[in-house]
């Protein structure tokens, strides 16, 4: 079985500072995906950023980029420029494969992030 | 494009009361997933459905809790009766799940969200 762990239950930041969220996962699978959501204050769940285990490259979206490290088994991830906007439960989540059978989101417990003025 | 639709939002019932969700995915997703979420803990899955077949329940508690998926779209999941216990968060999300495409598992789109309040 899969875990994930986030070890900041909350962190805060200032406005138009960089912020690193913390994540760790324990796995025996050397192919999956890794994944950052975000969820507001209104609790729609979204996709921040998505990682491909197979890819030694990090992945980036915008002001949001991932620092992966396999053979850590740590996956964290860092806001640029962080905005009032980004203030949300940040939660951590795996997923084994696609064809191992599963498509099972594994979720850690969440981050809560409070982006000051 | 409309996202993941969920009815109602809040749902406050006594204890031993049948409660049910509903849940209308992304048009064209094919994959439908209820989450149970705890306050101050993650998403948990209850259960997948691949179109109207139920591939994996093997977290949803049997006794008291039951889904359907008739049609292979929206979806509706129950409990009775309700518990203390079950107050909490039901997540319904879904995915484009193309039957050989694995890529289209991998993005999964959730609702707002049911919250439970069982007194």
């Amino acid at each position: 079985a899969q875990t994930v762990t986030q070890s900041q239950p909350e962190m805060s930041v200032q406005e138009a500072e960089t912020v690193t969220l913390s994540c760790t996962y324990d796995t025996s699978e050397s192919n999956y995906y890794l994944f950052w959501y975000k969820q507001p204050p209104s609790r729609q769940m979204i996709l921040v950023i998505r990682q491909e285990a197979y890819k030694q490259q990090n992945a980036t979206e915008n002001r949001f980029s991932v620092n992966f490290q396999k053979a850590a088994k740590s996956f964290s991830l860092k806001i640029s420029d962080s905005q009032l906007g980004d203030t949300a439960m940040y939660f951590c989540a795996f997923m084994k494969r696609p064809g191992a059978g599963s498509y099972q989101l594994t979720f850690g417990k969440g981050t809560k992030l409070s982006v000051i003025p | 494009e409309a996202g993941v639709v969920q009815s109602p939002r809040y749902k406050i019932i006594e204890k031993k009361q049948p409660v049910a969700f509903w849940c209308n995915p992304i048009s064209g997703h094919n994959t439908l997933y209820w989450y149970l979420q705890n306050l101050g803990q993650g998403p948990e899955l209850l259960i997948r459905y691949e179109n109207e077949e139920a591939v994996d329940d093997s977290q949803l508690p049997k006794d008291r809790f039951s889904a359907e998926r008739l049609k292979g779209v929206d979806s509706t999941l129950k409990i009775q009766p309700a518990e203390l216990g079950d107050s909490a968060v039901y997540l319904c999300a879904s995915s484009l799940g193309v039957v050989g495409r694995r890529e289209s598992h991998n993005e999964q789109f959730f609702g707002p969200g049911t919250r439970l309040t069982v007194l």
